[in-house]
């Protein structure tokens, strides 16, 4: 059990397009889910904390604008990169968290790569 | 100040050498949680270990174990007779009250065991 999944596993866009990655606790209820960023060689960086119907938290310096974080249900998820640039490349990382086993449990992750 | 420091950035064994990584935290709660995370060349963290603040027990789970030391705020990690599957990146991490279950990474140590 405690399973996340991300999708896509990897894209690659052209700069100016916005993409979407989504995080899907597949079987549990996650009230809190987290997306994290990371660079090569790098450790990960909390960007938001994405809480089931209400705004996101997005930590210092992580334009909300930019990334866009939504939430709609207990089990879904979503991050769009808006208008996005090669220096937005970077492995996103999603995590949820259980009510039930009080445990964060991480996605595959999703490697962007914007040209 | 909050902050977990893993001060090895890179470590190279042989194949059957024991291996240590060190991790140190800072904090000032009484209450918070200890992570190990490994992440292979996939990307994906596979989760290793959870303790909390209070069970000072080391901890042994096949080639692994733990040693936590409340009194010098080190959370160490050994792998016993390493083979070459444990090369990865390895992550301590912590959750400290107050912070909403967010976790806080060291920047993590890059393991590599060769023949």
């Amino acid at each position: 059990g405690a399973v996340v999944s991300q999708h896509p596993s990897w894209v690659i866009c052209k700069s100016g397009t916005s993409v979407k990655i989504e995080c899907r606790s597949l079987d549990f209820q996650a009230t809190t889910m987290f997306w994290y960023r990371q660079f090569p060689k790098q450790s990960l960086m909390l960007m938001a904390t994405s809480n089931e119907g209400s705004k996101a938290t997005y930590e210092q310096g992580v334009e909300k604008d930019k990334f866009l974080i939504n939430h709609a249900s207990l089990t879904l998820s979503t991050l769009t990169v808006t208008s996005a640039h090669p220096e937005d490349s970077s492995f996103y990382i999603c995590s949820a968290r259980s009510v039930i086993y009080n445990e964060q449990f991480f996605g595959p992750g999703t490697r962007l790569t914007v040209l | 100040a909050q902050k977990v420091t893993q001060a090895q950035t890179e470590i190279s064994v042989v194949e059957k050498e024991d291996v240590t990584l060190d991790c140190v935290y800072e904090t000032r709660d009484t209450t918070y949680y200890l992570f190990w995370y490994k992440q292979p060349p996939s990307g994906e963290l596979v989760f290793l270990i959870r303790r909390n603040s209070f069970d000072e027990q080391n901890e042994i789970s096949g080639r692994y174990s733990w040693n936590f030391q409340k009194s010098t705020s080190s959370f160490n990690f050994t792998i016993t007779a390493s083979q070459v599957v444990d090369s990865a990146v390895y992550f301590c991490a912590l959750i400290f009250t107050g912070t909403a279950s967010k976790l806080t990474f060291g920047t993590g140590t890059r393991l590599q065991v060769t023949l």
